[in-house]
């Protein structure tokens, strides 16, 4: 399998309060992303790195912001949460854009 | 109208059935992927897949470019081959993924 990690699984938060998500990874691999899984939607994507602070938005990135110091960590933030972003969460990575992604297990936020 | 849709949405089988997945999508693409995710569990690669066809073990996946249509076959399906499935493309254009909703399959014994 490969080495992708996320922190938390699960989360409870209140309304308001900032909240770090942690996707690390042991496979040098270049690109991170980061998606919300919501039903009736498929994957969408929030932030993405392609390497060391460099960074870009995705589809959903209102509400949230990434950071990217070391090649292994790809933290995601929501500033200030609301329930609309009690959602699931997942980190992915691959070599290139056009290799095989691997994915995280997920982390549960609710915003409550 | 979404630019990956699936069919059928939700499917049910019987132990050792021939299933079959549907993608069909409106975009250019440089590639397609086929994930698989377990209920609660994290998110599996299956296939990607750019042209023709791939097998491995139960699972074939093929694709139409001509026709922007892929399908995921399970022969001999079992329970454990119960979850959702997903397909992903990756547009050739903005070099992203594209994800359809997913098909969730539940096989019984």
């Amino acid at each position: 399998d490969a080495g992708i990690t996320q922190s938390p699984r699960h989360k409870v938060t209140e309304t308001g309060t900032p909240v770090t998500l942690r996707c690390h990874q042991t496979e040098n691999h270049r690109y991170m992303y980061w998606y919300r899984q919501d039903p009736g939607h498929g994957l969408r994507l929030i932030h993405y790195s392609y390497g060391v602070k460099d960074t870009d938005k995705g589809e959903v990135s209102d509400g949230y912001s990434v950071s990217r110091s070391k090649t292994e960590d790809f933290l995601l933030t929501l500033e200030s949460a609301t329930s609309s972003q009690t959602s699931v969460y997942f980190c992915a990575i691959s070599d290139r854009v056009d290799t095989e992604a691997f994915f995280g297990q997920g982390t549960r936020l609710t915003v409550v | 109208k979404n630019e990956v849709e699936q069919s059928p949405q939700n499917l049910t089988a019987q132990e050792g059935e021939f299933i079959t997945i549907n993608c069909s999508y409106s975009v250019g693409i440089s590639a397609l992927h086929w994930l698989q995710q377990h209920p609660g569990g994290g998110i599996v690669s299956l296939f990607m897949l750019s042209s023709g066809k791939k097998k491995h073990g139960r699972l074939i996946a093929t694709i139409n470019i001509q026709e922007k249509h892929s399908s995921l076959h399970i022969t001999a399906s079992h329970p454990r081959d119960s979850a959702v499935y997903i397909c992903a493309v990756l547009s050739y254009n903005t070099d992203k993924l594209i994800f359809g909703t997913g098909t969730r399959l539940q096989v019984f014994p």
